[in-house]
């Protein structure tokens, strides 16, 4: 399965826009790049995915390399409500989402 | 809507007991996964299912079973439970057709603790 690197922590300022890195260079052409986050105590919640074109949703955006090996989720203006582990997950037909250690991601007012 | 619902929130059980964990959703979602996820780490696919009747094994499945007997429900069984299997239990369900156009709706989880 292909696999994605993402940095372990990250820290932001509250309102100010934060870009978390994902990079998956194995990534086949099928593959859909999905992003999850997991907020203390909660399953994971899903966030955004898309395949080759950047996507916008009312969470967040989600830029993907031309090539596809990298992609990067963008929260616009971050809240204290977005500080969580953010995962970065290729799932194709196989059913298995594989989730990695994911980016924990700290808001400070 | 309730969305994906998981019974029971926690539970101690002592080794060599077992137990069955419910999931129940409301979406009309035909796949249906179980998911492990032990301190500091992601979630690992146990079993899941793509419809009534049928359940397949995904990445850890040993030591548990599964049934769909209906739609809605899926329930993940131990029949003898061992302290690894300790951990935070998530149940997801997604619409049927290209799983991976698909996004996976979770619980809040089932905190397991086997002594």
């Amino acid at each position: 399965d292909a696999k994605t690197t993402q940095p372990n922590s990250m820290e932001s300022n509250e309102e100010e826009p934060v870009h978390l890195p994902c990079n998956h260079s194995t990534i086949s052409g099928t593959d859909y790049i999905h992003w999850y986050r997991q907020l203390p105590s909660q399953g994971p919640e899903y966030v955004i995915h898309g395949l080759t074109s950047n996507v916008n949703n009312r969470m967040a955006s989600l830029a993907i390399a031309e090539d596809r090996k990298s992609s990067t989720l963008i929260l616009h203006r971050a809240t204290l409500r977005d500080a969580a582990v953010y995962y970065c997950i290729l799932h194709d037909n196989n059913n298995d989402m594989r989730f990695g250690a994911g980016t924990r991601l700290t808001v400070k007012p | 809507n309730a969305g994906v619902t998981q019974t029971p929130k926690f539970r101690v059980l002592k080794t060599g007991q077992s137990m069955t964990l419910l999931c129940a959703q409301d979406m009309n979602h035909e796949y249906m996964y179980w998911y492990r996820q032990d301190p500091g780490m992601g979630l690992r696919l146990i079993h899941y299912s793509v419809g009534e009747g049928t359940t397949a094994k995904g990445e850890v499945p040993d030591g548990y079973n599964v049934s769909r007997l209906k739609k809605q429900n899926f329930l993940l069984g131990l029949e003898s439970a061992a302290p690894s299997q300790t951990s935070v239990y998530f149940c997801a369900s997604s619409y049927m057709g290209s799983s991976s156009n698909q996004p996976q709706h979770f619980g809040d989880g089932t905190r397991l603790s086997i002594l």
